[in-house]
Order: C-alpha cells, then structure tokens, then sequence
C-alpha cells in the first residue's frame, strides 16, 4: 500500500511552546490530508480536512486558530499546535488520500506537553 | 456520525481460532468501508475494504461481511494468530471525503 510518514514521532515540549508535526505521502499525491488525534485506549477522531491549495475544514469544537494546518503541496501538510498545553497531550494521525478512495495512515506523532 | 471517545470493547480468542469483529455503521448513505488494524503506538493500517454494493469480500485470512439492512459490518480473521493482536477500527465513507470512524474493538489473542 501507500506509505505516509510522519515526523516527528515524539515530542517532549514545555507548556506554551508550539509544536509543528508534518505528515508526508511518499509514493502518491496526496489530494486530501486528515488530521486526527487519539488519546490511549480510544478510538480515532478527527480534527480536519485539508486540500492541498485551499484552507483546512475543522471539525466541529476544533479551533482552529490552536491547530493550524497547510497543505501546501500534493505531498505535505502540516499540523501547527500552537501554545501547547498539557491538555494538548495525545497522539496525533495523519491520513492522505489520492484520487483513490482509501485512506493511508501514517504512524503517528506522540506529543507530551509538560 | 463521527466517533467519539468512548473506551474500546476487548475481544480474547485463543490461537488458531477464527475471530469475528463487528462494527455498527451510523449513515445508511455510506457507500465505502473500510477495516483497520492499528498496534499499540502505531498509526492504523489498511486490511480490507467493501463497497455498498458488496456483501461480503475476502482477502488473505480476512473476511468483509457487510449488512445494509441492519447497518452492520464484521471482519472475520481465520486461524487468528499472535500478530493479529491489535485494536481494529471499521471506517464508513458518507460524503465524498468525510470518513467516520467506529469505536475500535481490541483484539488479544491468546497463546
């Protein structure tokens, strides 16, 4: 299958610091990018929706101006958790799909926030 | 609709057993689904996929069963072994890039 990376895989930061995570396709474009964060022993849920070229769509209680998200090539998104706090500890999941209808995960970043 | 974080129901079988996971949809519009495996501290990986107008599908040692009447869906493992230890998710696909995501069952097999 299609293989999505993620870096980085762990990060360790202070309180109020901000954290930017990249999720990359490797052998695809990626037209569509998702972003979805996970906390221990529960399901995935999903934060937004991101184009490659045009603006994010969150989900519903996601603000937007804490999780900034850019899309900006067919291979790229990023994830920006601005002024993290500790309740901002998770771990976060990046899917990319192409023009093709499954979606492929990559493995993950664990952010701790202190 | 989406998933929420409810904690994950646990399914035990012994090794070499066969396993049934089952999953309950929420939009009878959904048209594609897919079944995911996910290790602990691993992002989830793709099994096997089902579109609406399918009842069932089968890949290697997996099954796709799916039942739109009822809005259900399972996954059979054949002769489930030690690595089929997992969390698995069902995904349903209800707009063309909305996908929503079933709680998870977590499989532990047992030696």
């Amino acid at each position: 299958g299609a293989v999505v990376s993620q870096h980085p895989s762990w990060v360790i930061c202070k309180s109020g610091t901000s954290v930017k995570i990249e999720c990359r396709s490797l052998d695809f474009q990626a037209t569509t990018m998702f972003w979805y964060r996970q906390f221990p022993k529960q399901s995935l849920m999903l934060m937004a929706t991101s184009n490659e070229g045009s603006k994010a769509t969150y989900e519903q209680g996601v603000e937007k101006d804490k999780f900034l998200i850019n899309h900006a090539s067919l291979t790229l998104s990023t994830l920006t958790v601005t002024s993290a706090h500790p309740e901002d500890s998770s771990f976060y999941i990046c899917s990319a799909r192409s023009d093709q209808e499954t979606q492929y995960f990559g493995p993950g970043t664990r952010l701790l926030v202190l | 609709g989406e998933s929420v974080g409810l904690h994950l129901p646990t399914l035990s079988v012994q090794e070499g057993d066969n396993s049934i996971i089952n999953c309950a949809y929420s939009n009878s519009a959904s048209d594609y689904f897919i079944w995911y495996k996910q290790e602990s501290g691993k992002g989830p990986q793709f099994i096997i996929d089902i579109r609406s107008n399918m009842d069932k599908r089968q890949g290697q040692r997996v099954t796709v069963l799916l039942n739109k009447t009822v809005k259900h869906l399972s996954l059979q493992i054949a002769a489930t072994q030690p690595g089929d230890s997992a969390v698995y998710f069902c995904a349903e696909r209800f707009t063309g890039n909305q996908f929503y995501f079933g709680t998870g069952t977590s499989l532990t097999v047992i030696p």
